[in-house]
């Protein structure tokens, strides 16, 4: 199975402040569609994961401007560009590319 | 709006049953391809089963771990999804969700503590 790396485990920031979180893959996610299926969720505090970024970069409709993901191969980041109050919770990457499906094992951003 | 709600979650005694089930709404759920997925005490989340359509011949996939004691089905007359698991281990506890897509949405979760 393909193994996701995050980092940090955790991230402690002030409101407004600019974010990163890594996650690295075991294998390249480049499919042999030529696309590359790496994904971002978000996990508030009580609440089920919600999708924020799919195939690295592209957001879905719902997710502010202010979130960003690039990467390839087997490196890839998530940026907040100022963070704000609902964005707390635990980021988790995944993988769709190679069989089965799997996540890294999160990163928690919790406020300063 | 898309809603996936899970029920049957429950304590339950190593290499009993149980089975849950996934109520949606707010989509073509004859046309949608279903998961399970679960998220560990440790809150790891990892993916269970996987159900397609019936114009995909409702393939179905399963995660090594459960290949063999879990069966993912579907009934489309109801816009639901099952998971029936058999010959649960401790390590089957979870919460357990339901997610439209691989992962576009999911359901609120449902608690399965495997013990004695």
């Amino acid at each position: 199975d393909v193994v996701m790396t995050q980092t940090p485990v955790s991230l402690s920031l002030a409101i407004g402040q600019p974010a990163s979180i890594s996650c690295k893959s075991s294998q390249s996610l480049l499919g042999t569609s030529g696309k590359t299926f790496l994904n971002w969720i978000l996990q508030r505090p009580g609440q089920s994961p919600k999708r924020l970024i799919y195939q690295v970069s592209k957001l879905y409709s719902e997710v502010p401007d202010r979130f960003s993901g690039s990467g390839s191969e087997t490196e890839f980041t998530l940026k907040i560009s100022r963070v704000e109050a609902e964005d707390l919770g635990v980021y988790y990457c995944w993988q769709g590319t190679h069989f089965p499906y799997t996540f890294g094992a999160g990163t928690k951003l919790e406020l300063k | 709006e898309v809603q996936l709600v899970e029920t049957g979650g429950s304590l339950v005694q190593p290499g009993k049953s149980l089975k849950l089930t996934c109520a949606t709404s707010g989509f073509t759920f004859s046309n949608a391809w279903m998961h399970w997925v679960r998220q560990s005490p440790e809150k790891q989340l990892e993916w269970v089963a996987q159900i397609k359509a019936k114009s995909n011949n409702y393939a179905t996939y399963y995660a090594e771990s459960v290949k063999g004691r879990f069966t993912i089905s579907r009934d489309d007359s109801k816009s639901s999804v099952y998971l029936q698991m058999n010959s649960l281990k401790e390590e089957d506890t979870a919460i357990y969700y339901c997610t439209l897509g691989p992962f576009d949405y999911w359901g609120q979760g449902v608690m399965v503590t495997v013990s004695s």
